[in-house]
């Protein structure tokens, strides 16, 4: 059964340093989501992703977050300057556009920022 | 505000009893709605969804309810077993306007004594 892959499972990182999230969709899947969760806490909406553009983020999504679809496969998310409260579990998200609305969520990448 | 919610943040329950976790949401625009399954340290795991044309959807030994009137959601699980124990979030997709992004609840923590 196809799945959402997301490497790598552990990300640490020091405050201020850029870090980039990796994601493989699930292959015949066109709207691509990030979503976070801070230990304890709700899964939060990010960002989603169509035909090559944001199609809508929420307030977290700031000007230090970008996603990229660099090529046919990967879809990532790009922490420019983190900070110590961008730690949590970062979720990759797929769905297809035929007539479905379910997201399947990859296993996630814990970043821990010190 | 608007927010999607769960009424209680535990639930314990005897192998081979049935489980119900209840959801609220607040918004009356959204038209689909979802439950996963997050086991420690996993991604979250499609169950079932539903569209707010329905009143029920049945799946292998699941079934959600929505009840638009009261703005009610539940996830009734059959003969619990061990491995259900996880926790368990509903989600909303708002209607008109969105790009499908989910808005999660805090969850539930179900646990199966043997």
């Amino acid at each position: 059964e196809p799945e959402v892959t997301q490497t790598p499972s552990h990300q640490v990182t020091q405050m201020g340093q850029e870090v980039i999230l990796r994601c493989v969709p699930i292959s015949n899947h066109l709207y691509f989501y990030w979503y976070r969760q801070i230990l304890g806490q709700k899964v939060e909406f990010l960002v989603s992703f169509y035909n090559n553009e944001i199609s809508e983020k929420s307030e977290i999504f700031d000007d230090q977050f970008s996603v990229e679809r660099p090529d046919g496969s990967n879809f990532t998310l790009k922490i420019r300057s983190t900070k110590l409260e961008d730690s949590a579990m970062y979720f990759c998200a797929s769905r297809t556009d035929r007539g479905t609305d379910t997201q399947y969520f990859g296993p996630g990448t814990r970043l821990t920022v010190l | 505000g608007e927010s999607v919610g769960l009424h209680l943040p535990t639930l314990s329950v005897q192998e081979g009893d049935n489980s119900i976790i209840n959801c609220a949401y607040s918004n009356s625009a959204s038209d689909y709605f979802i439950w996963y399954k997050q086991e420690s340290g996993k991604g979250p795991q499609f169950i079932i969804d539903i569209r707010s044309n329905m009143d029920k959807r049945q799946g292998q030994r699941v079934t959600v309810l929505l009840n638009k009137t009261v703005k009610h959601l539940s996830l009734q699980i059959a003969a619990t077993q061990p491995g259900d124990s996880a926790v368990y979030f509903c989600a909303e997709k708002r209607g008109l306007g969105s790009q499908g992004n989910l808005i999660f609840g805090k969850g539930t923590k179900l646990s199966v004594k043997p």
